[in-house]
This record gives C-alpha cells, structure tokens and sequence, in this order.
C-alpha cells in the first residue's frame, strides 16, 4: 500500500531516556514533515526535510534532532525525555517543497509517545 | 502570518441530521484552505482543499465547504452524519505567497463532531 508509515504506534518510557521514531513514505514525495499533537489535540509543525536539506525548524528545543538518510526517510531522535514531552507525533509527506493545493500533507497514524 | 479559528470546539450532532463546522482564517496575503479529518487513534486524512474558483467544494465522504471570502470563512458542510462520522475535524490553512509562513499547513484547534443514535 502506498503510505506515511511511522513507528513504533506507541512508545513508553521514562523521563531521561533517548528515544526515536522512523518515518517512511513511498508516496514518491520530496518533503517530509515532523508535526507535534498535544493533549488538546492542537497540532504545530516541529521540522521539515526536502530532499534531505532541513528547510522548516521551528522554536523546538534542542533535545529534538531529525534526520533525514533519503528523501523517503525522516526520523525523530529525543535525548533526555521530558514529562512535557508526552504527545503524539506525526509524519507527513508532501509532493512538493511546499504545501500547496497541489501538494497537500499526507500523514501517518502518529506515534503516541509517553514519558513517566 | 496567518492564522485560523475554530469557533466550535465540540459539535454534537444526531444521526441523519446535517452538520456545520465553521472555520474562519486571516491572512495578508491569498490562501490555500483544506479541511482535515482524524478518527479516533489514526492520522490525519484531507477531506477537500480549495484554491480558488467556485465557492462550494466538495470532498470525501459526503463533505462539502464553502469559502467566502468577505467573511473570510471556510465552513464544513454534511447534509446527513452517520455515526461514523463521529471524529476531530481541522480546518487548515497555508500561504500562497512568498510569506515567513509560506509552505507551512497552519491547523486550527479542532472540532470534535460527535454524532448519537
């Protein structure tokens, strides 16, 4: 099936521990996102990759690092997790560098992520 | 920058009976507008997007939204919910032009639809 696919779907760990989380799309898309969902379900974009360049880095503190081997490919490392980190994170994709009419966001099921 | 307003954070709605979500956004400059839904536990799934041309779109699933650009309004539409409509929806926005903001899917706060026998 063609599709965003992030894992794991659930992550639970503890505050101070490293974590990451793998996104795929074989959507053939160029620009992968990173996008933060909160309790209140209020979703904000963290990072943007087109074809392996870092082009989208809002205010996220430094204990965030995306990486991005291909342009299929974008994970999320966490050093030293937060209670405040506890949400859930979604990857998206889209067609161009930009998101358009015509290249609209594609997103995976989320990771929902749990720090105690 | 923009920015978009939900004005209903949750909507409760009777089988068979149509809904309204409404969605308003502010911009300086043109925008692409989409309406997002996200069942329980998945992602997000677009249900239509808008550009320019006619004012109605029609979407997935029986959806429809109408822009008006005086009241800078993009208001989501279902003649008739089933009970599998029962999701958040978001209303989303991003700038045509070559803003700081350009490129980037700003998402309103959600409306929670939640339709009952």
């Amino acid at each position: 099936d063609t599709a965003v696919s992030q894992t794991p779907k659930y992550l639970v760990t503890q505050m101070g521990n490293d974590k990451s989380i793998k996104c795929e799309q074989n959507l053939g898309h160029d620009t992968m996102y990173w996008y933060k969902q909160d309790s209140k379900k209020f979703l904000k974009i963290m990072f943007s990759y087109n074809n392996k360049e870092l082009i989208i880095n809002e205010t996220v503190p430094n204990r965030f690092s995306p990486k991005s081997p291909d342009k299929a490919h974008l994970n999320l490392h966490i050093n030293s997790l937060e209670l405040g980190d506890s949400a859930v994170y979604f990857c998206a994709s889209s067609q161009d560098r930009k998101v358009s009419y015509n290249s609209p966001l594609h997103f995976g099921n989320g990771t929902r992520l749990t720090v105690t | 920058a923009q920015s978009v307003t939900q004005l209903d954070s949750q909507v409760p709605v009777f089988e068979e009976a149509p809904v309204e979500l409404r969605c308003n956004y502010s911009s300086s400059v043109s925008v692409y507008l989409f309406w997002y839904v996200q069942y329980p536990n998945q992602g997000l799934q677009l249900l239509l997007k808008y550009l320019s041309g006619s004012t109605l779109v029609k979407g997935i699933n029986g959806f429809e939204a109408e822009f008006n650009k005086s009241q800078t309004s993009f208001h989501l539409r279902k003649p008739s919910v089933h009970i599998s409509d029962t999701a958040e929806y978001f209303c989303a926005v991003s700038d045509q032009g070559q803003t700081d903001s350009w490129g980037k899917l700003q998402f309103g706060a959600g409306t929670q639809v939640v339709v009952t026998p």
